[in-house]
């Protein structure tokens, strides 16, 4: 079984600090993914990686940052939390099919984060 | 830029109601179709997808989908629910582009609620 694990359940911080939610997968997946999730909005895409050191922005980058140092690990950052911030955080990895598709992606338990 | 509608936020139905969940996607190119599923505190997991082939997909559950090229969409459904099918639906687009490479595109969500 594919498994996901995201550091933290839940995490509050205060405005202005740096926050660290890291994400590591087991299954040697290339492509890593964070997602923020709001009610009302669905998922949206922060940032995705697929491969060691590589990243893309996804459809809401601003504030954000991430890093991939390691194939196992997906870590992303946020420089100067803000209110608007809070929110519930995903991670997701997936690999690639055998057609060079995108496979399915597998999902963490989220990081619940409010930012006072 | 791609998009993905749901058309209900919200269901509410009786066990061994029928449920059909709405889905529309905005690319016209090739794509693939995700269906996932959250139930309450737990973390996102896959219920079906379509890639190619046979447009009629059975999952788990006992949920099936239907990809409908010319009308964009990739309803789901089930026959009869069960109390333990109440949970949050998500649909999700991945488009075979370059622009749109190792991204998915998720859909706001649909609550389903199944009463006893």
């Amino acid at each position: 079984d594919v498994k996901v694990t995201q550091s933290s359940r839940y995490l509050v911080k205060r405005t202005g600090e740096k926050v660290f939610l890291e994400c590591v997968q087991d299954m040697d997946h290339e492509n890593m993914f964070w997602y923020r999730q709001d009610p009302g909005l669905g998922l949206r895409l922060i940032y995705f990686s697929y491969d060691v050191k590589m990243k893309e922005k996804g459809d809401i980058p601003e504030g954000y940052s991430v890093s991939r140092e390691k194939k196992e690990r997906f870590s992303l950052i946020l420089e100067s939390a803000s209110t608007n911030q809070t929110s519930m955080y995903l991670c997701a990895s997936s690999s690639w099919g055998l057609a060079g598709d995108q496979e399915t992606q597998y999902f963490g338990p989220g990081t619940r984060l409010l930012v006072l | 830029a791609q998009s993905v509608s749901q058309h209900n936020h919200h269901v509410i139905l009786s066990e061994a109601a029928s449920l059909e969940l709405g889905c529309n996607y905005s690319y016209g190119g090739t794509v693939n179709l995700f269906w996932y599923v959250q139930y309450p505190g737990q973390h996102l997991q896959l219920l079906l997808k379509y890639f190619s082939g046979d447009p009629l997909v059975k999952g788990i559950k006992g949920f099936e989908a239907e990809f409908i090229k010319s009308k964009f969409s990739f309803n789901l459904r089930k026959p009869s629910v069960q109390w333990s099918d109440t949970a949050e639906y998500f649909c999700a687009v991945n488009a075979e582009t370059t622009d749109s490479w190792g991204k998915f595109q998720f859909g706001a969500g649909t609550q389903v609620v199944v009463t006893p």
